[in-house]
């Protein structure tokens, strides 16, 4: 079955404990990226992925790290997670456009982190 | 990427079809509507996508209005589990550009399927 896992679905943390959100897709998927939603501003991109060793900033990248060593892995790193990260997040997937200009993308289930 | 606009919120009763507007004037030639939904928090799913002709797919149909400058898209049999946020979102799709796998949501629009 094609999917995106993450882990851990919940998490609970103190400020400045470094922590790491796994995101993992079997579809061979160039494209991968992660998103925050938060109420009233929508999901948001954090960054993004091309390909392997290929990554860059979305629209709130501050705080964050990722890396992309493999193609199926796409990590999220807080290295000293602060309140304001409270957040629920999601890992995306997709690959190069299709015939059709189809680049579905193909979302995990989702990480809520809370940040005390 | 086009900005849309969707109403905030929307009802429909089961079993009667759900059409959710969307309204995207300042869309680009090559620019593709998509619909994606969340359920409750979890992870928004893929539904159909159109860049002129309508689209007809399993989940719902996609009408795209002759200019372009909004769509509708249509769930024809509405079941308490359709009960989502849905967004409407115009992006290119183009392989190599840097922005081609990025999404960017709006605030989508509630609807609520009530029995």
């Amino acid at each position: 079955e094609a999917q995106v896992t993450q882990n851990p679905r919940y998490l609970i943390t103190v400020t400045g404990k470094k922590l790491t959100v796994t995101c993992s897709q079997n579809m061979n998927h160039e494209y991968m990226s992660w998103y925050r939603q938060d109420p009233g501003l929508g999901l948001r991109q954090i960054y993004y992925s091309m390909n392997v060793e290929v990554t860059d900033k979305g629209d709130v990248p501050e705080g964050y790290k990722v890396s992309r060593k493999e193609k199926r892995n796409f990590p999220l790193i807080l290295e000293s997670p602060s309140p304001n990260q409270t957040s629920l997040y999601f890992c995306a997937s997709s690959s190069r456009q299709g015939g059709d200009g189809n680049t579905e993308a193909f979302f995990g289930q989702g990480t809520r982190l809370t940040v005390v | 990427d086009a900005k849309t606009t969707q109403p905030t919120s929307m009802d429909c009763a089961e079993g009667r079809a759900a059409n959710l507007p969307c309204n995207h004037s300042t869309i680009s030639g090559n620019e593709y509507v998509y619909w994606y939904r969340q359920i409750h928090s979890q992870g928004p799913q893929y539904i159909i996508h159109g860049l002129k002709n309508n689209e007809t797919n399993e989940m719902a149909s996609l009408i795209i209005t002759e200019d372009r400058k909004s769509s509708t898209l249509i769930l024809p049999h509405a079941t308490l589990r359709d009960t989502a946020v849905y967004y409407c979102i115009v992006r290119v799709a183009k392989a190599g550009g840097t922005s081609y796998g990025k999404l960017t949501f709006g605030q989508g629009t509630i609807l609520t399927v009530h029995p």
